[in-house]
């Protein structure tokens, strides 16, 4: 029951570096998020999907990318690297229907310097 | 637009002593409100969850929250603070159709002092 499992735990990047945040989830959940937590702002959504190949823009996309080719995996990346990504980042997953919960991987805390 | 605020962003308490956070939401449709937890350098764990339901929701560790519509508040509580309940927590709610997104707040956290 490995649920969503997030690598690299942490990561430090120098500036116009590219990377991938890698995300997967074995409970067959059609709905994925990624978040970036920042001190005192609470998490806000950078991409989100609704099932393989479906893939959106959240509310802080920018310097970002994703794709979903398969129901398991969501990978997020950073083209250029910039010190205003700094910042510790969630995957999360849901499945389809009713009022059920996120469930979150452990972060990845990246470092822009 | 949804919107969560949770007020105060420290809160301290004695062992033993009631823990109270706060959490006011915004929400154009009924809503779906979550509490989950934080310890450093973790993800993030629910604590407990209203659902449209029961308005009193109990969670785990002896956590509970009340939906009061009036209010728009989800106050979080616990009758007798333990040294293991100090960690970050986070009130949400979610968008009950589209995409199902959480909207967070900006967090409390709680310090337990022996």
């Amino acid at each position: 029951n490995a649920g969503v499992t997030q690598t690299p735990k942490f990561r430090i990047l120098k500036i116009g570096q590219s990377m991938t945040l890698q995300c997967t989830q074995d409970m067959n959940h059609n709905y994925m998020y990624w978040y970036r937590q920042d001190p005192g702002m609470g998490l806000k959504l950078i991409y989100y999907s609704v099932g393989a190949g479906i893939t959106d823009k959240g509310e802080v996309p920018n310097g970002y990318n994703v794709s979903r080719s398969t129901t398991e995996d969501f990978p997020l990346r950073l083209e250029l690297a910039a010190p205003s990504q700094t910042s510790v980042y969630f995957c999360a997953s849901t499945p389809r229907g009713g009022n059920t919960e996120a469930f979150f991987g452990q972060g990845t805390r990246l470092t822009v310097v | 637009a949804q919107s969560v605020t949770q007020l105060g962003s420290h809160v301290s308490v004695s062992e033993g002593a009631l823990v109270l956070l706060r959490c006011n939401y915004s929400s154009s449709v009924p809503p779906y409100l979550f509490w989950y937890v934080q310890y450093p350098n973790q993800g993030l764990q629910l604590l407990l969850k209203y659902t449209s339901a029961a308005t009193l929701v109990k969670g785990i560790n002896g956590f509970e929250a009340e939906f009061k519509k009036s209010e728009t508040s989800f106050h979080l509580t616990k009758p007798s603070a333990h040294m293991s309940d100090a960690a970050e927590y986070f009130c949400a709610v979610s968008e009950n159709t589209g995409r199902r997104a959480l909207t967070f707040g900006s967090g409390t956290r709680l310090q337990v002092q022996p």
